[in-house]
């Protein structure tokens, strides 16, 4: 099962900088979603691809943060000039688009720690 | 945009009870509702879902029921065990851009 894999698993950081996380998606999925969980709330909807484009992105996602996903494989999710809000867990999903709606598959995600 | 709410935010039972947890939906356009468990340091895990043009669905232990009209939908987990202690998250999907959107969580705690 090779799953939906995320790196780093870790990453602190101090305030100011800017820190890049990676998704690679079940290779057979063409839609890829990044979100955000903080302690006691549920996954924080961030962005979402379909391939290679950008279908949408959260109002509440500032300037800051930006995703890409080159040639509709992997994701990177960066963030410039870290806060300490930023701190929480970001968690990438995949699923695959067909006439049925497929559920999405979580990777472990990537912990930020913004100190 | 699509808003999910989710109760009770806590659940506690004895082993062997039952458990229900109740979300309600926003979006009238939301056609597809997965609940995913979530242990403590792991990623979500899909372990049921339902889609609009049924009124429930049951894999052994575990059911969901979903009332249309009332926009909202229920998780049944029968002859808890201590295993099934985690958090559930109820979710919708809307529009045509396949968006989920998660409720705040129910921690299950069942006690053995």
């Amino acid at each position: 099962d090779t799953g939906v894999s995320q790196d780093p698993r870790h990453k602190i950081t101090k305030r100011g900088q800017n820190v890049t996380f990676r998704c690679d998606p079940i290779s057979e999925h063409n839609r890829l979603y990044w979100y955000r969980q903080t302690l006691g709330q549920g996954p924080e909807f961030l962005t979402y691809f379909q391939n290679e484009a950008q279908l949408e992105k959260s109002r509440l996602l500032s300037d800051r943060f930006s995703a890409e996903r080159p040639k509709g494989s992997f994701s990177t999710l960066e963030i410039q000039r870290t806060e300490q809000g930023d701190s929480a867990m970001y968690l990438c999903a995949s699923s695959r688009s067909r006439t049925e709606t497929s559920p999405l598959h979580f990777g472990n995600g990537t912990r930020l720690t913004v100190t | 945009g699509e808003n999910v709410e989710q109760h009770p935010s806590t659940l506690s039972v004895q082993e062997g009870d039952s458990a229900v947890i109740k979300c309600t939906y926003s979006d009238s356009a939301s056609n597809y509702f997965p609940w995913y468990k979530q242990e403590l340091g792991k990623r979500p895990q899909l372990i049921i879902d339902i889609r609009s043009n049924v009124g429930e669905k049951k894999d052994q232990r575990i059911a969901v029921t979903l009332n249309k009209t009332a926009k909202h939908f229920s998780l049944h987990i029968t002859e808890t065990q201590p295993e099934d202690s985690a958090v559930y998250f109820c979710a919708a999907l809307s529009g045509g851009y396949q968006k989920v959107t998660f409720g705040t969580g129910t921690k299950l705690q069942v006690i053995p």
